[in-house]
């Protein structure tokens, strides 16, 4: 119940495209979904986040839509750029200490690898 | 400051050295982390503390031992340590565990045991 299903694995995108990734997870108790850019050799960088009480938040080519009845959500990059190049991660966690085990932790997908072509 | 920074950045030892990784933020964050991470594998939460307590221990090998010095500087010792445990080790800090806004990641310490 703790899991974060991410897909696909691996993505190939040319510059100027449209990448979506997309994320499901299982825990209703689950309220804070981030996700993160990781360039080889670097830790994790916050991208963009979601709470549920929203559908959808932008940030520049960064959008997330969120399907809280579906229990999925997904990352879309409009216009993507050869330096978007990079290995993405949705998370997702519990705000709230009544929520269980899943509070404090950041429970992760498995990753997908972007790859934009110039 | 909005970094964490993590030191050293590479680290070879052997299985009977005993080694420090060491991580440090300056933005006020409550709660720090750390995490371990495979080759093209998410990070997996080792240890939370949550104003310098422990409050989560995912479980570790003893062969890692966290400390929580004070509020900006989070210590990992290693002793005897296997080559399955070659990896890299991020930091990470929140503002606290009910407000992970701002979940700062360090580049991590690239560590191999030989």
């Amino acid at each position: 119940q703790q899991q974060v299903k991410q897909s696909p694995q691996s993505l190939i995108v040319q510059k100027g495209g449209i990448s979506i990734i997309n994320c499901a997870y299982e825990n209703t108790a689950f309220d804070y979904f981030p996700w993160y850019q990781q360039f080889p050799g670097k830790g994790p960088a916050l991208l963009i986040a979601i709470r549920p009480d929203v559908s959808e938040k932008k940030e520049g080519r960064f959008t997330i839509s969120f399907n809280k009845s579906a229990k999925q959500f997904s990352l879309h990059i409009m216009d993507s750029q050869p330096g978007d190049s990079a290995t993405y991660f949705c998370a997702a966690t519990n705000l709230n200490f009544a929520g269980g085990t899943s509070y404090g932790k950041l429970t992760f997908g498995q990753g997908t690898i972007l790859t934009v072509h110039p | 400051d909005t970094e964490v920074t993590q030191t050293p950045k590479h680290l070879v030892m052997g299985m009977t050295n005993k080694k420090s990784l060491k991580c440090e933020q300056h933005m006020g964050h409550r709660a720090m982390y750390w995490y371990k991470q495979k080759a093209k594998k998410p990070p997996e939460l080792m240890f939370v503390y949550s104003y310098e307590k422990l409050s989560i221990n995912e479980s570790v090998p003893s062969r890692f031992s966290p400390e929580c010095p004070n509020s900006s500087l989070l210590n990992l010792h290693l002793h005897a340590l296997q080559p399955e445990d070659s990896a890299l080790y991020l930091c990470a800090s929140s503002q606290d565990l009910r407000a992970p806004y701002g979940y700062t990641f360090g580049s991590g310490t690239r560590l191999t045991v030989v």
